[in-house]
């Protein structure tokens, strides 16, 4: 299996309520990765596990509560978001965790496309 | 932080002919460079990298050359076919730091 696989693919929520992304890769890689795409634009990292720990967290507001049960799964839970918080939220990993030697060659998974009404 | 610049936007070429996308980043300390290809509504695809103890990798139609003295990198096509239409991405990052930080993008349209 080299993919990442994200559920849902689309997501419509409304601003009151508590709804999850989840992303699972079964490549034996050591990080995991949330990022978020707005239209025609660059991905931007909001998150990173590596093993299984938090390692980066870009300034995200707290709406947004990252997990990361085990080794192949992340979940990404949503609770209050905003109309600006829809966009493409990519899910990532990387057979090289944070701290080790080796490039971080991401695999992106599919992405869920999230809206906020 | 990391700043990566992209350049051009867009770009147009006739099928056949060669497309160049440059980048430049800021922080002399990254030493990786991947390029993805976004087709719309489609995730991005590593294509290319390359790392800073290279000046140049090739893969088939694809190249990819590193200066590092200047800071810049850049992304050669040649041959362009209709299926490489797509939004490519450059990034920089520091080998095991976990952050990418991406150009804004550019938007190849191959015509036929």
């Amino acid at each position: 299996d080299t993919e990442v696989t994200q559920t849902p693919k689309h997501l419509v929520m409304g601003m009151t309520n508590k709804k999850s992304l989840k992303c699972e890769q079964h490549m034996g890689h050591r990080a995991m990765y949330w990022y978020k795409q707005k239209a025609k634009k660059p991905p931007e990292l909001m998150f990173v596990y590596s093993y299984e720990k938090l390692s980066i967290n870009e300034s995200v507001p707290s709406r947004f509560s990252p997990e990361c049960p085990n080794s192949s799964l992340l979940n990404l839970h949503l609770h209050a978001l905003q109309p600006e918080d829809s966009a493409l939220y990519l899910c990532a990993s990387s057979q090289s965790g944070t701290g080790s030697s080796g490039a971080n060659v991401l695999t992106f998974g599919a992405g869920s496309r999230l809206t906020v009404l | 932080g990391e700043n990566v610049e992209q350049h051009p936007s867009t770009l147009s070429v006739q099928e056949g002919d060669s497309a160049v996308i440059k980048c430049t980043y800021s922080d002399s300390a990254s030493n990786y460079f991947p390029w993805y290809k976004q087709e719309l509504g489609k995730r991005p695809q590593l294509i290319i990298d390359i790392r800073s103890n290279v000046g140049e990798k090739k893969d088939q139609r694809i190249a990819v050359t590193l200066n590092k003295t200047a800071k810049h990198f850049s992304l050669h096509i040649t041959e362009t076919q209709p299926e490489d239409s797509a939004v490519y991405f450059c990034a920089a990052s520091i080998n095991n730091a976990g952050k990418s930080t991406f150009g804004d993008g550019t938007t190849l349209t191959v015509k036929p």
